[in-house]
């Protein structure tokens, strides 16, 4: 079983940088692909980016290439994003999560309890 | 980008009776190489995550009810909850995971 447990909420300006953790535990972060999604309020989960067993590194969706990091810390298994150049449009409960199937694409099984972002100046 | 387009966006069902929410991907999710349509639904609750109920388009997740069935192929897809439950109020997502992966824009699902 896989629990993860992320930071505190945030509030940014616009054109600053947030950084969110999320502890895994069950598991160490080698043993699994970790996501991130975000949820605007009222809107449909979205897609960030993550870690792609298949090519063996991290991918980001093209819409926040360049603002976007994804680092594991093997030590504390521990995984970490990282937006920059906060807008508005990127308030925002953001989520880490994963799944335990032997399978290379799958569904999220596992997720944080969520992060609230809010920019705003 | 692969886009998902449910509908209806919201629906009204009475207790016991049945719900069905559509969702198509502008391209297709079969997988050729296994023959698996990359397909899932969620449930979500309000301040709650996403949950997976369905996924490969027809395979139950564990401790998910019977009552919910996922059907469909290639580009279309259903949601069925057979005999709506009080407890079923929520909003419903299918995602797809054939390349990345997209939402579709929801389903909001309640008691008529």
């Amino acid at each position: 079983q896989v629990h993860l447990v992320q930071s505190g909420a945030e509030v940014k300006k616009p054109g600053a940088s947030v950084k969110v953790s999320c502890k895994i535990s069950g598991y160490s972060v080698t043993e699994l692909s970790m996501h991130w999604v975000r949820q605007a309020p009222g809107k449909e989960p979205e897609w960030l980016g993550g870690y792609d067993a298949e090519y063996g590194k991290t991918i980001y969706a093209q819409k926040f290439q360049g603002r976007v990091t994804m680092t594991e810390d093997t030590s504390t298994d521990t995984a970490h994003m990282e937006l920059s150049r906060l807008r508005s449009e990127d308030t925002a409960v953001y989520y880490c999560t994963t799944w335990t199937r032997l399978e290379v694409q799958s569904p999220f099984d596992y997720w944080g309890q969520g992060t609230l972002v809010t920019v705003s100046s | 980008d692969i886009v998902m387009t449910q509908s209806p966006e919201s629906l009204a069902v009475s207790l016991g009776e049945r719900a069905t929410i559509n969702c198509k991907s502008s391209q297709s999710v079969l997988h050729s190489s296994n023959s698996k349509n990359y397909l899932a639904w969620y449930q979500q609750k309000p301040g709650q995550p996403p949950k997976v109920l369905i996924y490969w388009a027809s395979t139950r997740d564990s401790g998910v009810p019977d009552r919910f069935s996922g059907s469909g192929s290639g580009t279309d897809f259903t949601l069925t909850i057979s005999s709506l439950q009080a407890e079923d109020v929520a909003v419903y997502y299918c995602q797809q995971y054939y390349s990345q992966y997209t939402f579709g824009q929801g389903t909001k699902l309640e008691i008529k």
